[in-house]
């Protein structure tokens, strides 16, 4: 069966520490991606990638990064916490071809920023 | 750019009641159209995708859903609500030339007893 597992599903940071999220998946899936979810504005992609060590920015970049090392791995990365960043945040996954794809979800990380 | 409108943040409905979430869609290429359902602290999960073909798309669960290009809509349905359908439902659109989806703002789905 398909699995895309964020490493946690509740995570509270300080202001302007530096944050990782690491995501994995199963499925040898070509792409991945980060989303941020907010009450009343949906999903909203952070960053993706189609390839190891490649990446693209998605709607709202700002104030993170990410990292693609391996195929199944894709790390997002807080430079500097904010308290406008306490968000769930998605990581999602799906084969490279026709635009019919479904992408394939983890559970989420809860993120608080105090 | 594509993009998609979900017609009322919250429905409520009775149990046994029909269940109608409304999806509509702005596309420039022929759309590929996805519903996702995220039950409370989950990930969403993929209901039904419409690609080609049959316009009435069945989906896990009793849902099921009808593409009507003419109305650029993509309405979910279940005849008969169950309080485990209690949720929060997705509509998504394939991104023009990318393998992206856009999302809509989400419909949280209650049951009353």
């Amino acid at each position: 069966d398909v699995k895309v597992t964020q490493s946690s599903r509740y995570l509270v940071k300080r202001t302007g520490e530096k944050v990782f999220l690491e995501c994995v998946q199963d499925m040898d899936h070509e792409n991945m991606f980060w989303y941020r979810q907010d009450p009343g504005l949906g999903l909203r992609l952070i960053y993706f990638s189609y390839d190891v060590k490649m990446k693209e920015k998605g709607d709202i970049p700002e104030g993170y990064s990410v990292s693609r090392e391996k195929k199944e791995r894709f790390s997002l990365i807080l430079e500097s916490a904010s308290t406008n960043q306490t968000s769930m945040y998605l990581c999602a996954s799906s084969l490279r071809g026709n635009r019919n794809q479904p992408q394939h979800f983890g559970d989420g990380t809860r993120l608080s920023i105090l | 750019a594509q993009s998609v409108t979900q017609l009322g943040s919250h429905v409520s409905v009775s149990e046994g009641a029909l269940v109608l979430l409304r999806c509509n869609y702005s596309s420039s290429v022929p759309p590929y159209l996805f519903w996702y359902v995220q039950y409370p602290n989950q990930g969403l999960q993929l209901l039904l995708k419409y690609t080609t073909g049959a316009t009435l798309v069945k989906g896990i669960n009793g849902f099921e859903a009808e593409f009507k290009k003419s109305e650029t809509s993509f309405h979910l349905t279940k005849p008969s609500a169950h309080m485990s359908d209690a949720a929060e439902y997705f509509c998504a659109v394939s991104d023009k030339g990318a393998q992206k989806l856009v999302f809509g703002q989400g419909t949280r789905l209650t049951i009353n007893p």
